[in-house]
């Protein structure tokens, strides 16, 4: 059982690129999440999905889009990548009814020059 | 202020005691978390407490909530260097809401 996969583990990019990080999951849980760890702001909120087909916004999500086609999978996008971007994202997911636990990926470190 | 807050650092002799303390706002809170972030990784939950709740022990942890105070702690008894982590209170009200995550403490263990 893999949980939460997350890729690539880190990258390098230059301001202007448009990026994709990639998240899966493979519990089938109907929630999903995009936060970015800053030293000294702790976790921020980037996008949610509720369910396949939804999404909602979350305390910083200007700069980043995110995309539920289906259940398993749950992209964030860049569209064009700025310094301030940089950061070590986590994606996670939740289950409705097992008290909101959230299972978070691995991460993903992002440097944008 | 924030919804969440927890002291940043808290150092600790090998052998001894943690206690990790955490303040919420939202009174109508459901559930309450504490996570364990180790370096280079994400976050895994430790354990959770429901808010009817005032204690919950699993082995060498021990949450203690007051609901009155808004208060939660987590102590982590026979500290060992391998507790070393960044340990994230956070609170839900449930129903697909969010969890609002706290800052994080580092916890630092030394022999």
């Amino acid at each position: 059982i893999a949980g939460i996969t997350q890729a690539p583990t880190s990258q390098i990019l230059a301001a202007g690129r448009r990026m994709t990080l990639r998240c899966t999951q493979d519990m089938r849980h109907n929630a999903m999440y995009w936060y970015r760890q800053d030293l000294g702001l702790g976790l921020r909120l980037i996008h949610y999905s509720n369910t396949a087909g939804t999404t909602g916004k979350g305390e910083v999500p200007d700069g980043y889009s995110v995309s539920r086609a289906n259940t398993d999978d749950f992209p964030l996008t860049l569209a064009s990548a700025v310094p301030s971007q940089t950061s070590v994202y986590f994606c996670a997911s939740s289950a409705t009814g097992e008290a909101d636990t959230q299972y978070f990926g691995p991460g993903t470190r992002l440097t944008v020059l | 202020g924030e919804d969440v807050e927890q002291s940043l650092f808290l150092s600790v002799r090998e052998g001894d005691s943690s206690v990790i303390n955490c303040t919420y706002t939202d009174s109508s809170s459901t559930y309450l978390y504490w996570y364990k972030q180790e370096p280079g990784a994400g976050l895994q939950l430790l354990t959770y407490i429901f808010s009817n709740m005032d204690m919950k022990q699993d082995q060498r942890l021990t949450v203690l909530l007051n609901k009155k105070d808004k208060h939660l702690s987590l102590r982590i008894a026979d500290t060992q260097t391998g507790d070393s982590a960044i340990y994230f209170c956070a609170e839900s009200i449930g129903g697909s809401y969010i969890p609002t995550f706290g800052r994080g403490t580092s916890l630092i263990v030394h022999p």
